[in-house]
């Protein structure tokens, strides 16, 4: 079954503090792997598309990593704007279903 | 803005009413989906659509629920006879190749 696992539930880090995120999957054929920022109250916010193992894309104090098996996103030096639900999704290849994992809530303390 | 639009942004409705929710998406994507949300969870698929077709619903959908996109433009969410446990953000994104979000509707019944 296609599924997508994500690690930690929740994270608190100092501001300044590096850590990274992790996603796990499982999924018949991959076409993409998508993270989105989400903020309370809103709908999520395209961030990155992974589309291969190997592959990185970063963005300001985000990086984005894949391989076979799962992806991560770095975080260097957060910021308290940064605090958000951080969400990675897949794009099933035969079919384009999208399907996303539960969320990493990721709080930066001043 | 030619981003995905969906209204109403929030409804509140008595339990056994029916309501509708319609998402206008970006116009030159083909796929539209539709997911559900609840308080500290990740996006729950609902259903999809390639232009007109619909290409799969949840299983985890009751048949009070039903969606269209016809001519392969907008869509609509219908839910009949609600439920309290139907409380939720419902969440449309469309996409070409990335899936990107409108702001969600927020259903309360009551």
């Amino acid at each position: 079954e296609d599924q997508v696992t994500q690690s930690p539930e929740a994270l608190r880090l100092q501001e300044g503090e590096s850590s990274s995120l992790n996603c796990s999957y499982t999924v018949s054929g991959l076409r993409g792997l998508f993270w989105y920022r989400q903020d309370p109250g809103k709908g999520p916010e395209f961030l990155f598309t992974l589309y291969s193992a190997g592959e990185e894309k970063e963005k300001e104090r985000l990086k984005a990593t894949l391989t076979k098996k799962e992806s991560f996103l770095h975080i260097t030096a957060p910021k308290p704007e940064d605090s958000a639900t951080y969400l990675c999704a897949v794009q099933r290849g035969r079919d384009d279903k999208i399907i996303f994992g539960k969320g990493t809530r990721l709080h930066i303390l001043p | 803005d030619t981003g995905v639009s969906q209204d109403p942004r929030h409804k509140i409705t008595k339990r056994g009413q029916n309501v509708t929710f319609r998402c206008d998406p970006i116009s030159e994507h083909n796929r539209l989906y539709w997911y559900r949300q609840t308080l500290g969870q990740g996006p729950e698929f609902l259903t999809y659509f390639q232009n007109e077709a619909q290409l799969e619903k949840s299983r985890l959908l009751s048949d009070r629920f039903s969606a269209e996109r016809p001519k392969g433009s907008f869509s609509t969410l219908e839910i009949q006879r609600t439920e309290q446990g139907d409380s939720a953000m419902y969440l449309c994104a469309s996409s070409w190749t990335e899936a990107f979000f409108g702001q969600g509707t927020r259903l309360t019944v009551v």
